[in-house]
């Protein structure tokens, strides 16, 4: 079955400390997106990529890099230059930026800072 | 980035009852989309809606998109407790590809 798969589901990070969260997709969707959800609060767009090797800031982009080198592939780096790093990852992909289509989401990466 | 206010932020009700929920936009939307969020997975798409008075159900819930273009609109009828999660909207503005999403409605269904 088609889908997205992020990994680990839960990720602890000593302070001061680089993290890296996987996702993977297989619906050969061009467009890729982080989000940062916190609770009470709505998704926050981190990072976005339209194809291979592009990728865009969104409105929290600060403390964290992405790199896009295969269509499937969209890792998320949470460096130590982000200062409350605590929260639910999601990443999720779309057919292409242009499609009237939603997202499909992957199940999450819950960090926690130790 | 573009705001949405979704409303309620959170709802306690009894299993059976129905349920409504909103979200508006300051801007004209060509697209809103209606998921759900279980407690540690990723949100699930329920509802698409892509022209304006578009009605469109899914079982026991229906979603309509707002004749202003700025609205829409959630509905569950007789809520069982698997209904429990978080509801999200999320809408896309004529200008632009990017979608916003709501800060959520939170349900609770009491058996």
């Amino acid at each position: 079955d088609g889908g997205i798969t992020q990994s680990p589901k839960y990720l602890f990070r000593k302070e001061g400390q680089n993290v890296t969260l996987s996702c993977e997709q297989n619906l050969n969707h061009d467009a890729m997106y982080w989000y940062r959800q916190d609770p009470g609060q709505g998704l926050r767009l981190i990072y976005y990529s339209q194809i291979v090797n592009d990728f865009q800031k969104g409105d929290i982009a600060e403390g964290y890099s992405v790199s896009r080198e295969k269509k499937e592939s969209f890792p998320l780096t949470v460096t130590s230059a982000q200062k409350n790093p605590t929260a639910f990852y999601l990443c999720a992909s779309r057919p292409g930026t242009g499609a009237p289509y939603g997202y499909t989401f992957g199940s999450g990466t819950r960090l926690t800072v130790v | 980035g573009q705001q949405l206010n979704q409303s309620p932020q959170s709802m306690f009700i009894q299993e059976g009852e129905d349920v409504s929920m909103n979200c508006t936009s300051s801007s004209i939307f060509n697209t809103w989309l209606w998921y759900k969020q279980e407690p540690g997975e990723g949100p699930v798409l329920l509802i698409a809606l892509y022209k304006a008075g578009e009605l469109t159900s899914n079982g026991r819930l229906t979603a309509q998109f707002g004749i202003t273009r700025k609205d829409s609109f959630l509905n569950i009828s007789a809520s069982i407790p698997s209904d429990v999660g978080i509801y999200f909207c999320a809408g896309r503005p004529n200008t632009g590809n990017q979608f916003y999403f709501g800060t959520g409605t939170s349900l609770t269904v009491i058996p």
